[in-house]
């Protein structure tokens, strides 16, 4: 089954402990984004990966990190959250071009006090 | 830059009614335009994928137009159910890349039996 794992799925933390949250994917896409889902505000990209290696700023990636050692794997890391930071967030997939369905994990959902 | 308004942001309707959800985009130069579903806990699901060159796709009950000149797409659900409850997104490809997507803030349907 096609898929896209996140997790944890809920996390609660508090400012400026470094976190993890993994995604992996096993439809051996090349292309994965994360995302941040906030009220009023939808959906916004905060990083994005063309391949392994390959990553590059979305529209909020400021407190955020990302790495694509592994074509699968592509964990956001925060490495001193803060407040402004809680929210829900969606990691994706696709494979490469124009016409592709986008799949998404079950979401993260993440509170920082 | 692209923007994706989709109204009404919040809609109910009793069982049975054929319905319309609304999405309008400022950038018509797109590849593709995606309707997602989403519920609470369970991440995001791609309804239909519409390509630029397509008017009109259709899964079952649902089915979306696409309007590039005019900037406009449209879901319709027929013969609505208490489980076609949840919030649809609508999305178009960002202008850093086909694959990456700009979101509406979605609208939230309400099914009433």
């Amino acid at each position: 089954e096609a898929q896209v794992t996140q997790n944890p799925r809920y996390l609660i933390t508090v400012t400026g402990k470094k976190l993890t949250v993994t995604c992996s994917q096993n439809m051996n896409h090349e292309y994965m984004s994360w995302y941040r889902q906030d009220p009023g505000l939808g959906l916004r990209q905060i990083y994005y990966s063309m391949n392994v290696e390959v990553t590059d700023k979305g529209d909020v990636p400021e407190g955020y990190k990302v790495s694509r050692k592994e074509k699968r794997n592509f964990p956001l890391i925060l490495e001193s959250p803060s407040p402004n930071q809680t929210s829900l967030y969606f990691c994706a997939s696709t494979s490469w071009g124009e016409y592709t369905e986008a799949f998404f994990g079950q979401g993260t959902r993440l509170t920082v006090v | 830059k692209q923007e994706v308004t989709q109204i009404p942001a919040a809609l109910s309707v009793p069982e049975g009614e054929n319905l319309v959800l609304n999405c309008s985009f400022t950038d018509s130069a797109i590849y593709n335009l995606q309707w997602f579903r989403q519920d609470p806990g369970k991440g995001l699901t791609s309804l239909l994928l519409i390509q630029s060159s397509q008017r009109e796709q259709t899964s079952g009950r649902l089915n979306a137009s696409l309007d590039k000149s005019s900037g406009r797409s449209t879901l319709y659900i027929a013969a609505s159910q208490p489980g076609d409850s949840a919030t649809y997104l609508c999305a178009v490809p960002h202008q850093t890349g086909a694959n990456n997507l700009f979101f509406g803030t979605g609208t939230r349907l309400t099914v009433i039996p």
